[in-house]
């Protein structure tokens, strides 16, 4: 149980694309979703919690108008990279955390197997 | 606040003998403390976690991890190294108080010397 779906894998494309990259939570309702960037060798830097309904919330130094987060159903988070440049090339990671009862800290993050962007 | 801290950034052991990932937390509240792993390109896969029950939490692939409040540590361990455990290991630790975020570790990258 817990699976989160992230696709694409993998994308290449040109400096000025725009890109979307789902986050689907196959086996459970997630009012939660959040996203990730990873640099090489480093570990995991959170860019936004999607929640579900309303608008994202952004950490700061991320810039909302070039990274759109869209959470339109309990079991889909969407992040669209606009305008994409090179300096936008990462390892996109998407986490989602399954609604349940009790504390949500004691509910863990279950993450996709993120997306390998490269911008050309 | 809260942190994370793993004290090593990469640990080398031959397989077939233990493995020892240490992480120490600071929380000013009861901490939920989880313990991930994750392949080369790769998510994150859930190895275990404590949530305030029983403090020796036995996760997957045969690792443990024990929650030693008096020592803000919570260190993991297995008996006996594989191959396929070569791999990059994160402590994670999340509160009621961190407003829906965890906080990562900097990861420790396990490497399995045949």
């Amino acid at each position: 149980g817990a699976v989160v779906s992230q696709h694409p894998s993998r994308v290449i494309c040109k400096s000025g694309t725009s890109v979307k990259i789902e986050c689907r939570s196959l086996d459970f309702q997630a009012t939660t979703m959040f996203w990730y960037r990873q640099f090489p060798k480093q570990s995991l830097m959170l860019m936004a919690t999607s929640n579900e309904g309303s608008k994202a919330t952004y950490e700061q130094g991320v810039e909302k108008d070039k990274f759109l987060i869209n959470h339109a159903s309990l079991t889909l988070s969407t992040l669209t990279v606009t305008s994409a440049h090179p300096e936008d090339s990462s390892f996109y990671i998407c986490s989602a955390r399954a609604d349940g009862l009790g504390d949500w800290s004691d509910q863990p993050q279950h993450f996709g197997d993120g997306t390998r962007l490269s911008i050309l | 606040a809260q942190s994370v801290t793993q004290l090593d950034s990469h640990v080398s052991v031959s397989e077939g003998t233990p493995v020892l990932l240490r992480c120490n937390y600071s929380s000013s509240y009861s901490p939920s403390l989880f313990w991930y792993v994750q392949h080369p390109n790769k998510g994150l896969q859930l190895l275990l976690k404590y949530t305030s029950a029983a403090t020796l939490v036995k996760g997957i692939n045969g690792f443990e991890a024990e929650f030693k409040k008096s020592e803000t540590s919570f260190h993991l361990t297995k008996p006996s190294a594989h191959m396929s455990d070569a791999a990059e290991y994160f402590c994670v630790v999340s509160t009621y108080s961190s407003a829906s975020k965890i906080i990562f570790g900097s990861g420790t990258r396990l490497s399995i010397r045949p």
